[in-house]
């Protein structure tokens, strides 16, 4: 167990529609880190997020989007869902910013599905 | 061509066998890190290094910072080592960038 925590463990969904996917990094972890990983993709780096404030933004679409809030928790938003838009999704938590020396704590992952 | 390469692709061994799974990259990097993704999918964080070797139990990690090269070996390889094998770097921005993994498979 991680200590990282997401909600909900899997969705299933229909094309056009909105989903919000959670996370809660561990105790005393300020960094929070969205990845995606689909099936022809492998793993993409979505977003990173550090004691509230946006840090990094990767290959995240405009369809998406995050916030952490002030206890630290996380939430993705995912709108106008395509069916391209399937895939696992992880958050990470660490204690510092910069992922050249921090290691990341992966949560269990949200599994959406796309119909 | 990726920035992030990892070699074999899929790997069968017997139990007990001593294993290797290489990981380049074309990126310039100070660091470099090491996950399992167990088959249910879950993703464990084994080793982040920026020089030399790293060991747990009986996993060895290496890296070669100058020749942009890392190697995970497991030793003594067991069925519960199943699982895929993922090398990530960071990249511009400090983002990490990811092999596309390594499939394992130890046989009793």
């Amino acid at each position: 167990d991680s200590g990282v925590t997401q909600t909900p463990k899997h969705l299933i969904t229909a094309t056009g529609q909105r989903v919000t996917l959670r996370c809660s990094p561990r105790s005393g972890d300020l960094s929070v880190y969205w990845y995606q990983q689909s099936l022809d993709q492998g793993l993409q780096f979505l977003i990173q997020y550090y004691n509230g404030e946006e840090r990094a933004k990767g290959n995240i679409l405009e369809r998406f989007s995050a916030q952490q809030f002030p206890d630290l928790h996380s939430e993705l938003n995912l709108s106008s869902l395509e069916l391209g838009d399937s895939a696992l999704y992880f958050c990470a938590s660490s204690v510092g910013l910069a992922a050249k020396v921090d290691t990341q704590y992966f949560g269990p992952g949200t599994r959406l599905t796309v119909l | 061509k990726n920035e992030v390469e990892q070699s074999p692709q899929n790997l069968t061994a017997q139990e007990g066998e001593f294993i290797t799974i290489n990981c380049s990259y074309s990126v310039g990097i100070s660091a470099l890190h090491w996950l399992q993704q167990h088959p249910g999918g879950g993703i464990v964080s084994l080793f982040m290094l920026s020089s030399g070797k790293k060991k747990h139990g009986r996993l060895i990690a290496t890296i070669n910072i100058q020749e942009k090269h890392s190697s995970l070996h497991i030793t003594a390889s067991h069925p519960r080592d199943s699982a895929v094998y993922i090398c990530a770097a960071p990249g511009e921005g400090d983002k990490l960038i990811f092999g596309t993994g390594t499939r394992l498979q130890v046989f009793p």
